[in-house]
Formats: C-alpha cells, structure tokens, sequence
C-alpha cells in the first residue's frame, strides 16, 4: 500500500531557482492538500483541490502555484525560490473521514 | 479568520503520568475535529470527533469535545516513552470555495516528551 508518495524527499535550492514537488496518491480520493510545517506553526495550508481541474488558496499560497494533473497527481511548484520557502512540505489526500499525509519534502533555500 | 489554538506548547512528563492536550478552536462551520500524532515525519491519524460528549477511545488514548464551549482534549494515560510525539489537532471547516472542497485547519501542536 504506497497511500501518499511524495518526491523528492530532500532538496537544497539556490535562491531564485525553480522547482516542483511531485505528489501522488493511490487511494481514488478528490481532495488533496499542500501543507508546509515550519518549528512552532503547526501545518499551514498553502494550496488544495476539490477534484481533478479544480484548485483553490489556502493560509499561505503567496510564491507557490499548483497543478492537478489528474485524480492521482497534485504538484506544488516554486517559481522563484526565497529563502522563507524553506520548510518541511507534506502532502495529503483524504477520504470521508481523515486526511492522509505523504513522509514529507525538506526543501532549503539557501 | 478561522483559528484553532493548542495548549501546552510543550510538556515533559515521566513514565506512568497522565496528561491532557488542549484544542480551542474558532472556525465557521466546524464540520469534525480529528487528531494526529507526529513522530518523525508523516502526521499519523488517531481520532475523528463530531459529536459533544462522545468519547472516542483506543488503548490508552481517549478525546472528547465540546461543541457548545468550541474545544477538545486528548487524554493519555500511564504514558511511555514512545508516546513522545507531537500531537496535532485539526478542525474540518465546511466553508466551501466555487470549487467545493473542506479544508483542514491545524493548531501548531503540543511536543510532547516523556522520560523512562
């Protein structure tokens, strides 16, 4: 049971650089989330999405974009990176009555 | 703004104690309360509430909330080492968007130690 898969696990970026975080999940839910985990914030959500073409702004969507690819994938993509960026970054899926968290992305900005 | 707030921050206990976690919240249309435990990495799922006054129970973890005073706690009892975690509460808020989806709205947690 693969549930929640995120990639990569960890990255170090240069300031202003580029890059998407993959998720995917094998369970046939619609929902998905973005979270980022900073010490002493508790999960914060930056973006979600009802269903396939759908998407909408969570707490902190400010320099992430998001694409649902499909029903399985959910992408999170920074376009220009700042070092604030750097965080733990989990993605979810839920069912009818919890929510399912991949192991996670730890993203510097250096 | 919707807001769920987690009490202590922070709490230290020895093996065999019981403690309590705290979860206030403010959200329009609270629609469940869950709790996760965190212990390295992925958030794991412990309880779903949305009903008052109905304990929830597994092992020697137990929650309950109260929707007319908007909180929640999670109680652990005869605690051990590997309960040492952070413990986070989540609110489901059925505020829809155009696109229809509920979001989930986390307080920062309660790290959790406990001593052998």
């Amino acid at each position: 049971n693969a549930g929640v898969t995120q990639t990569p696990k960890f990255q170090v970026l240069k300031t202003g650089q580029s890059m998407t975080l993959q998720c995917a999940q094998d369970m046939n839910h619609n929902s998905m989330y973005w979270y980022r985990q900073d010490p002493g914030m508790g999960l914060r959500l930056i973006y979600y999405s009802a269903s396939e073409g759908t998407t909408d702004k969570g707490e902190v969507p400010n320099g992430y974009n998001v694409s649902r690819l499909n029903k399985r994938e959910f992408s999170l993509r920074l376009e220009s990176a700042a070092p604030s960026q750097t965080s733990v970054y989990f993605c979810a899926s839920r069912d009818r009555i919890r929510a399912f968290f991949g192991q996670g992305t730890r993203l510097t900005v250096v | 703004e919707d807001k769920v707030v987690q009490s202590p921050l922070s709490l230290v206990v020895h093996e065999g104690d019981t403690v309590t976690l705290n979860c206030s919240y403010e959200v329009t249309n609270f629609r469940s309360l869950l709790w996760y435990k965190q212990e390295k990495k992925a958030p794991t799922f412990l309880f779903m509430l949305t009903s008052s006054g109905i304990e929830k129970k597994s092992g020697r973890l137990s929650s309950i909330l109260d929707k007319k005073e908007l909180f929640s706690i999670l109680n652990i009892t005869a605690t051990q080492t590997g309960d040492s975690a952070i413990y986070l509460c989540a609110v489901e808020s059925a505020g829809r968007t155009t696109s229809g989806t509920y979001k989930y709205i986390f307080g920062t947690g309660t790290r959790l130690k406990v001593l052998a």
